[in-house]
Formats: structure tokens, C-alpha cells, sequence
């Protein structure tokens, strides 16, 4: 079974500048995660799917950050403008519904904001 | 809002020995979920262990047990017989019954000596 892919793994850009991340979650999973791990610290969850719908977004800087899942499958995360606090990795995540089952996480993308 | 706290930055352990992991929590759920997951230095962070709030009987995976006492909103894991392989950032996880948010500690790096 295929697990989680993201890309890239790598982004280095300069602040104020644009950048996106793809997710594709493993097949089948329902729920799809975005967290953001800034170095030294656990997981901070951006936003949450449900298919293709938003279950949670409460810590989504909505004035720079957008996410968006096509037809409940892969997912995007931008970031218009980029400032240097959001220099972190960038972790997707996907389970079978929410709760009690498993997430597994893809290899994240690190993002570094010069 | 929940909150996880691992009062642990790092700890180590020889190979072979035991050593346990310290979690707490807070919450005013009465029913939840509780993870530990293992981030090994450069690979993807997958599930150790998890414990439903409502089972009054700890989880045990293998060598990895967990000791929850809810009225203390403690969630520790004791890690028996410490392989060189269990070397790792460690994260105390939270997540309701509801939506399934997720709320993750900062994190414990344990190291293994040979």
C-alpha cells in the first residue's frame, strides 16, 4: 500500500513570496490533515478535511495560508506572502475518518523563508 | 482548548534497560483519545501506541505500554528492553471524539546508548 506523498520536500524561498504544497493521502483515507511543525515543537494542526469538505480551521492563518482538496482526494496548501516565521516543515496527514483511527503522515515538506 | 505537556525535552536510556515518557493533559472531555507517536531523526512520524479514554485497561503494543490514570490526566510510556532502533522524538498526542482534532505535545527526544 502506498503511504502518504508529499512535494516537495524541499522550498527555500524569500519573504513575501509564494509557495504551494501537494498532498496525495492514501487511498480510500477520508480525512486529511495539514500540520505545521516549527523546529523544537509537536505538530500544530492547520486544517482538517473531511472529503472535501473543512472540519477545522481554526489555526489557519486565513489572511496568508489557503488550503483546498480536489474532490476529496489531493490537497493543496499555499502560502501568499510568506514571512519568516513560517520557515517550518509542512506535514500531510490521512486517516479513514477521524478519531480513534490511525493517521499516517507523509515525509513532510520543509520550507525555509529567507 | 486542550493542551498536552511533555516535561521531558530529552532523556536516554542504555540498550536493554526501561525508561518511560511522561504526558499530561487537560481537558473538560470525558471521552477521548490518547496517542504516542515516534518521529525517527529524517523519517515519517507513525503510531506507537494509543489508549481510548473510556477503557479503564492501559495499551500494550509489544515492548511499549502506557500507564494512563485519567483522573490525573496522565498518559506516560514505559518502553521495555530499549533497542538502538528506538531512538526517536517521541509526541503525546490528544484528540476528541467529535471532529478528531489533534493536539500534540512538543515532543521528547530520546536516545538509546549502545
Amino acid at each position: 500500500e502506498a503511504g502518504v506523498a508529499q512535494s516537495p520536500r524541499y522550498k527555500i524561498i524569500e519573504k513575501r513570496q509564494s509557495v504551494a504544497f501537494w498532498c496525495n493521502p492514501i487511498s480510500g483515507h477520508a480525512t486529511l490533515y495539514w500540520y505545521q511543525q516549527i523546529l523544537g515543537q509537536g505538530p500544530k494542526l492547520l486544517i482538517q478535511f473531511q472529503n472535501n469538505g473543512v472540519v477545522d480551521d481554526s489555526q489557519l492563518p486565513k489572511d496568508r495560508f489557503s488550503a483546498e482538496r480536489l474532490k476529496g482526494v489531493d490537497s493543496t496548501l499555499k502560502i501568499q506572502p510568506a514571512k519568516l516565521e513560517d520557515s517550518a516543515v509542512y506535514l500531510c496527514a490521512s486517516s479513514m475518518g477521524p478519531s480513534l483511527y490511525e493517521q499516517y503522515f507523509g515525509p513532510g515538506t520543509r520550507l525555509t523563508v529567507t | 482548548a486542550q493542551t498536552v505537556t511533555q516535561s521531558q525535552p530529552e532523556m536516554s536510556v542504555q540498550e536493554a534497560e526501561t525508561v518511560t515518557l511522561s504526558c499530561t493533559y487537560d481537558t473538560s472531555e470525558s471521552n477521548y483519545y490518547l496517542f504516542w507517536y515516534k518521529q525517527p531523526p529524517s523519517r515519517q512520524m507513525i503510531l506507537v501506541i494509543r489508549q481510548e479514554a473510556y477503557k479503564q485497561q492501559n495499551a500494550t503494543e509489544n515492548r511499549f505500554s502506557v500507564n494512563f490514570q485519567k483522573a490525573a490526566k496522565s498518559f506516560s510510556l514505559k518502553i521495555s528492553d530499549s533497542q538502538l532502533g528506538d531512538t526517536a522524538m517521541y509526541f503525546c498526542a490528544f484528540r476528541d471524539t467529535n471532529a478528531g482534532k489533534s493536539t500534540f505535545g512538543d515532543g521528547t527526544t530520546l536516545t538509546v546508548k549502545p
